[in-house]
């Protein structure tokens, strides 16, 4: 069964600095692997997505990910934190199953960035 | 563009009362998803529409919780009797079509609280 393990609930730093939430996943085949974030009273927003084109995926708000193999991860990393992405973000992955798209999310790492 | 609406967005029952939830999704996405979060872990899908046929509601507790989706544009989400592990919050998503790739967009979802 498909499954994502998102290895941090909580990571703080301070605004400027990097960013890094760690994401694994668990897929008999090669899947396609989400991230979403959530911020207070807001829908989830879709950030980037892997669809096997490129193992660096660029998203918005200046997020990347990078899909790796070997590690069966898929973490997600921003340069230079800004106050506004505190927020729950979460690692998703989508099931070869009948075509549908039925997301399977992680548990979920909320990020605090402090002045 | 509308996003995905939710009525109501915050709603406090007693255990074995009854709920219903209301959802009208994007303009022209044919496919509809409810997702049931519990505080602190990822979505879970309920239920999903193609239209106005199911297509997946494999983790939907039918003896509590039913949906439709009857002209295939908005949809309801009830449960009847309530209990209290359903306090939760039910995010709606739709899709312009139920492909693997295709982006699910969220709306704010409805905050359950069962007394």
């Amino acid at each position: 069964a498909q499954s994502v393990t998102q290895l941090d609930s909580h990571v703080s730093v301070s605004e400027g600095t990097p960013v890094l939430l760690r994401c694994n996943y668990s897929s008999s085949y090669s899947p396609s692997l989400f991230w979403y974030v959530q911020h207070p009273n807001k829908g989830l927003q879709l950030l980037l997505k892997y669809t096997s084109a490129a193992t660096l995926v660029k998203g918005i708000n200046g997020f990347e990910a990078e899909f790796k193999k070997s590690e069966t991860s898929f973490h997600l990393t921003k340069p230079s934190a800004h106050m506004s992405d505190a927020a729950e973000y979460f690692c998703v992955v989508t099931p070869l199953s009948g075509g549908y798209n039925k997301l399977i999310f992680g548990a979920g790492t909320r990020l605090a960035v402090h002045p | 563009e509308a996003g995905v609406a939710q009525s109501p967005r915050y709603k406090i029952i007693e255990k074995r009362q009854s709920v219903a939830f209301w959802c009208n999704p994007i303009s022209g996405h044919a496919t509809l998803y409810w997702y049931q979060q519990i505080l602190g872990q990822g979505p879970k899908l309920l239920i999903q529409f193609q239209n106005n046929g199911v297509v997946d509601d494999s983790q939907l507790p039918k003896d509590r919780f039913s949906a439709e989706r009857l002209k295939g544009v908005d949809s309801t989400l009830k449960i009847q009797p309530a209990k209290l592990e359903d306090s939760a919050v039910y995010l709606c998503a739709s899709s312009l079509a139920p492909g693997r790739l295709e982006t699910q967009y969220f709306g704010p979802g409805t905050r359950l609280l069962v007394l």
